[in-house]
C-alpha cells in the first residue's frame, strides 16, 4: 500500500512563480493536512480539510491555497512564491479529525 | 493559545541505555490529546505514542513509554534499551479534542523537537 505520496520530491522555484505541490492518499481517509517544517520551528499547520469539499486555515495559511475536490487528493498551491516559503512541506491524512495522522515523505521547496 | 515546549534541542545516549525526552505544554483545557512523533534522517514522520489526557495510566509502546503529569502539564518520553535506529528528531505534539471552541480543535501543535543521537 502506497499510503501517502507527494510530488515533487524537491523543487527549486524562482520567486514570483506559482507552484502546486501534489498529495494523494489511498487510505480513503476523510481528513487531510498540509504542514511546513522549518529548521528550529518544528511543523506548523498551513491548511486542512475535514472531508472532501471542505477546507480550513491552519496556523500559517498566508500565501497558500488548497482544494479538496475528492477524497484522495489535496493539492497545495503557492500563487506567487517568496523566499520565506523555502521549507519542507508535509502532507498528512487521518481517518477522522482526531485520529492518528499519517505523513507523506515530504517535498523540499527552495524559492530563490 | 496552546503552546508546546521541548527544552532539550539535542541529546545523546549510549546504545542499550535509557533516555528521557522532556515536553511541557500550556492549556486551560481539561481534556486533550498528546503525541510523540519520531522523524529519522529519512524525513518520514512516524507516530511513536499517543496519550489521552482523561486517562491516568501512562501509555506504553514496547520500549517507549511516557510519564504524563497532568497537573504539571508535562509529557516526557522514555526510551528504554536505546537502539541505533532510535537516532532521530523527536517531536511532542498537542491536540484539542472534539467540542473545543477555540477554533483549533483537531489541529496538531508541535514542539520544536529534540535531536536524539544514539551512540554505539
Amino acid at each position: 500500500t502506497a499510503g501517502i505520496t507527494q510530488a515533487p520530491t524537491s523543487q527549486i522555484l524562482a520567486a514570483g512563480r506559482s507552484m502546486t505541490l501534489r498529495c494523494t492518499q489511498d487510505m480513503r481517509h476523510n481528513a487531510m493536512y498540509w504542514y511546513r517544517q522549518d529548521l528550529g520551528l518544528g511543523l506548523r499547520l498551513i491548511h486542512y480539510s475535514n472531508t472532501a469539499g471542505t477546507t480550513g486555515k491552519g496556523e500559517v495559511p498566508d500565501g497558500y491555497s488548497v482544494s479538496r475536490a475528492n477524497t484522495d487528493d489535496f493539492p497545495l498551491t503557492l500563487a506567487s512564491a517568496v523566499p520565506s516559503q523555502t521549507s519542507v512541506y508535509f502532507c498528512a491524512s487521518s481517518e477522522g479529525r482526531y485520529n492518528e495522522q499519517f505523513f507523506g515523505p515530504g517535498t523540499r521547496l527552495t524559492v530563490l | 493559545a496552546q503552546t508546546v515546549t521541548q527544552s532539550q534541542p539535542e541529546m545523546s545516549v549510549q546504545e542499550a541505555e535509557t533516555v528521557t525526552l522532556s515536553c511541557t505544554y500550556d492549556t486551560s483545557e481539561n481534556n486533550y490529546y498528546l503525541f510523540w512523533y519520531k522523524q529519522p534522517p529519512s524525513r518520514q514522520m512516524i507516530l511513536v505514542i499517543r496519550q489521552e489526557a482523561y486517562k491516568q495510566q501512562n501509555a506504553t509502546e514496547n520500549r517507549f513509554s511516557v510519564n504524563f503529569q497532568k497537573a504539571a502539564k508535562s509529557f516526557s518520553l522514555k526510551i528504554s534499551d536505546s537502539q541505533l535506529g532510535d537516532t532521530a528528531m523527536y517531536f511532542c505534539a498537542f491536540m484539542n479534542p472534539p467540542g473545543f471552541y477555540g477554533g483549533s480543535q483537531g489541529n496538531l501543535i508541535f514542539g520544536k523537537g529534540t535531536k536524539l543521537s544514539v551512540k554505539p
